[in-house]
């Protein structure tokens, strides 16, 4: 079983760039969530997808986006990037519902604007 | 919004002593979660609770949900220096499937 991998592990940015992660599900997961999560602070939720349709988004603002593939894989958009989303941004996916709505994260993104 | 406290910031300990952090929601929990993230890692899944009142136990770790589903707890008893790392939890409230983190409570074991 293959758990949630995500690329790239580093970005180094300059503010105002636009920048791209991608995450890829754990095996028979078809919901992918994204966080954010700052250094000293718990993961803050960005948006869910499920079946390749947003199905929740957290207090982010609209240069946020992303998009669900068939394969259920993960990308998410930040454009005109500023100095605070410097971040380690989470992917985390859960299986179709079992009663339990546990994450299952991936390494992250550390992505680091100047 | 839903708010998710979590008490301490930070814990120092010597090994063998025990720990417990606090977690407190603003608004009455469905289920809470907890998660540990090691120093450069992610967070994994613990356990999750969802009855008033539900204790769990994982070896050293002592799991507890308040009788008013607003408030949990995480103990353990003599800590590990393998224990390091930062714990935190994570509500759902009823309906939603999307969870609140709060803040974590680092825990440093003093070998």
């Amino acid at each position: 079983e293959t758990g949630v991998t995500q690329s790239p592990t580093h970005l180094i940015k300059t503010r105002g760039q636009q920048v791209t992660l991608r995450c890829s599900s754990q095996s028979g997961h078809n919901t992918v969530s994204w966080y954010q999560q700052a250094l000293g602070q718990g993961p803050q939720f960005i948006f869910q997808y499920y079946r390749e349709e947003e199905n929740g988004r957290g207090n982010f603002p609209p240069r946020f986006s992303g998009l669900q593939f068939p394969n259920y894989s993960s990308e998410l958009n930040v454009n005109a990037l500023e100095l605070d989303d410097s971040a380690l941004y989470l992917c985390a996916s859960s299986p179709p519902f079992s009663g339990e709505s546990r994450q299952y994260f991936g390494p992250g993104t550390r992505l680091t604007v100047t | 919004g839903q708010q998710v406290m979590q008490i301490p910031q930070y814990q120092h300990v010597q090994e063998g002593e025990d720990f417990t952090t606090y977690c407190n929601s603003s608004t009455t929990l469905s289920n809470i979660q907890w998660y540990k993230q090691r120093p450069g890692g992610h967070p994994v899944f613990l356990i999750q609770l969802v009855k008033s009142g539900e204790v769990k136990k994982q070896k050293r770790l002592t799991f507890q949900f308040g009788e008013a589903k607003k408030n949990s707890s995480l103990h353990i008893t003599a800590t590990q220096t393998t224990d390091v790392g930062t714990y935190f939890c994570a509500g759902l409230a009823g309906g939603s499937y999307i969870p609140t983190f709060g803040r974590g409570t680092s825990l440093i074991v003093h070998p």
